[in-house]
């Protein structure tokens, strides 16, 4: 079965780092792209970029490029997604979701919360 | 960037009637388009792709057609499970693929 399980809730001040992760199993993690996924609260889905494990290509939306880093280690089929200095408005759910065209299966989400 | 547009913002519909939304791009994206389903609280699930190929699990009254820049979704015979909102997403150019701004199909 796959699966994308992702790392739970966090709150975080403005101006702190994050990393949330997303581990995949039930298939070849390094054979397909794993996308990101930003829903702020209330709001739609906005596409972030993807990443491909097997080397570690990676393509941002410019809305989000500069902003956030996607990595991988495909030794523990784990991607991430990364921000050097939150802000308030990162505050959002924030999906991983398999690819790389359509997003087949998707992570339960991350819930963070940047708040002084 | 391709700019995808869903209409109507919201639709309700009574139980066991027929729903009908819309996406449009901003240019042609051939095929590649996808529609998903989104429950409050919840992931959003992949129901369409390839503009109409129903994914693994998913009901005969979901149906898509469409190609280039109009496309359609319809569910033939609302369940009281499929009021949620629903999105389209590109994955023709990219980056970004990109998503509509969602249609919310609620109970008449």
């Amino acid at each position: 079965e796959v699966q994308l399980v992702q790392s739970g809730a966090e709150v975080k001040k403005p101006g702190e780092s994050l990393k949330i992760s997303c581990k995949g199993s039930g298939y070849s993690f390094t054979s397909y792209w794993i996308g990101w996924v930003r829903q702020m609260p209330g709001k739609g889905l906005e596409w972030m970029g993807i990443i491909y494990p097997g080397d570690s290509d990676s393509r941002y939306s410019p809305s989000f490029q500069g902003q956030v880093t996607i990595s991988a280690d495909k030794s523990i089929s784990t991607a991430y997604l990364q921000w050097s200095s939150l802000k308030a408005s990162d505050t959002a759910m924030y999906y991983c979701a398999r690819g790389p065209g359509y997003f087949d299966y998707w992570g339960q989400g991350t819930l963070v919360t940047v708040s002084s | 960037e391709i700019v995808m547009t869903q209409s109507p913002a919201t639709l309700s519909v009574s139980p066991g009637e027929r729903a009908t939304l819309s996406c449009r791009a901003s240019q042609s994206v051939s095929s590649n388009l996808a529609w998903f389903q989104q429950k409050p609280g919840q992931a959003p699930r992949l129901l369409i792709y390839g503009a109409s190929t129903r994914a693994t699990g998913i009901p005969a009254r979901f149906s898509g057609s469409g190609s280039g820049t109009e496309f359609t979704l319809t569910i033939s015979s609302l369940q009281s499970e499929d009021f949620a909102v629903y999105y389209c997403q590109q994955y023709d150019k990219w980056p970004p693929w990109t998503f509509g701004q969602g249609t919310k199909v609620e109970i008449k």
